[in-house]
């Protein structure tokens, strides 16, 4: 299994509604992402862990709340978000913290 | 700190012409190079990468990479295009002293009939 995939692949929500971003990898990577992409830029980070320990947090609003119950899943919790935060949500994984991310296909966000 | 340009936001070109997309960089310190493509509604994949040996380095789908130090550059070359290469193309780097990517604007591909 040589890819990442990411559950849904659509989603459109309230801003008053809770939902939950899934990632998944089987690589045996350590280390996984989420990043932020907006129409026509490059991905921003948002967290990434090492070895089911968060290790960087780009200074996310709280309203974003990543977990990681294993290895091989990350999820993003979300609520109370703002028509701002409407973007595609990329998961990533990679070997180490120093190895080239591998990403999946996102999750496109709709926030009303 | 470390920055990465992308010189063209679009490049148009005709089908099985050759096409380079330019990435120059800015670092202190020595840097890893990334090229990812995104296709329409997808996620990124990576193309080609240099961490270190051999300064051209060859990737998928036919592209390759040279890495020039003095010039701070790693730009992407295809000898021939296809209507399929028709993309965002993201230059990426990772300096040594840091595990952050830093992304540069990105580059669509347009291909022509």
């Amino acid at each position: 299994d040589t890819e990442v995939t990411q559950t849904p692949k659509h989603l459109v929500m309230g801003m008053t509604n809770k939902k939950s971003l899934k990632c998944e990898q089987h690589m045996g990577h350590r280390a996984m992402y989420w990043y932020k992409q907006k129409a026509k830029k490059p991905p921003e980070l948002m967290f990434v862990y090492s070895y089911e320990k968060l290790s960087i947090n780009e200074s996310v609003p709280s309203r974003f709340s990543p977990e990681c119950p294993n290895s091989s899943l990350l999820n993003l919790h979300l609520h109370a978000l703002q028509p701002e935060d409407s973007a595609l949500y990329l998961c990533a994984s990679s070997l180490g913290l120093a190895g080239a991310p591998f990403f999946g296909p996102g999750t496109r966000l709709t926030v009303l | 700190a470390q920055s990465v340009t992308q010189l063209d936001s679009q490049v148009p070109v005709f089908e099985e012409a050759p096409v380079e997309l330019r990435c120059n960089y800015s670092s202190s310190v020595s840097v890893y190079l990334f090229w990812y493509v995104q296709y329409p509604n997808q996620g990124l994949q990576l193309l080609l990468k240099y961490l270190s040996g051999s300064t051209l380095v060859k990737g998928i789908n036919g592209f390759e990479a040279e890495f020039n130090k003095s010039q701070t550059s790693f730009h992407l070359r295809k000898p021939s295009v296809h209507i399929s290469d028709t993309a965002e193309y993201f230059c990426a780097v990772r300096p040594d002293s840091n595990y952050q990517l830093i992304w540069g604007a990105g580059t669509k591909l347009i291909i022509k009939p």
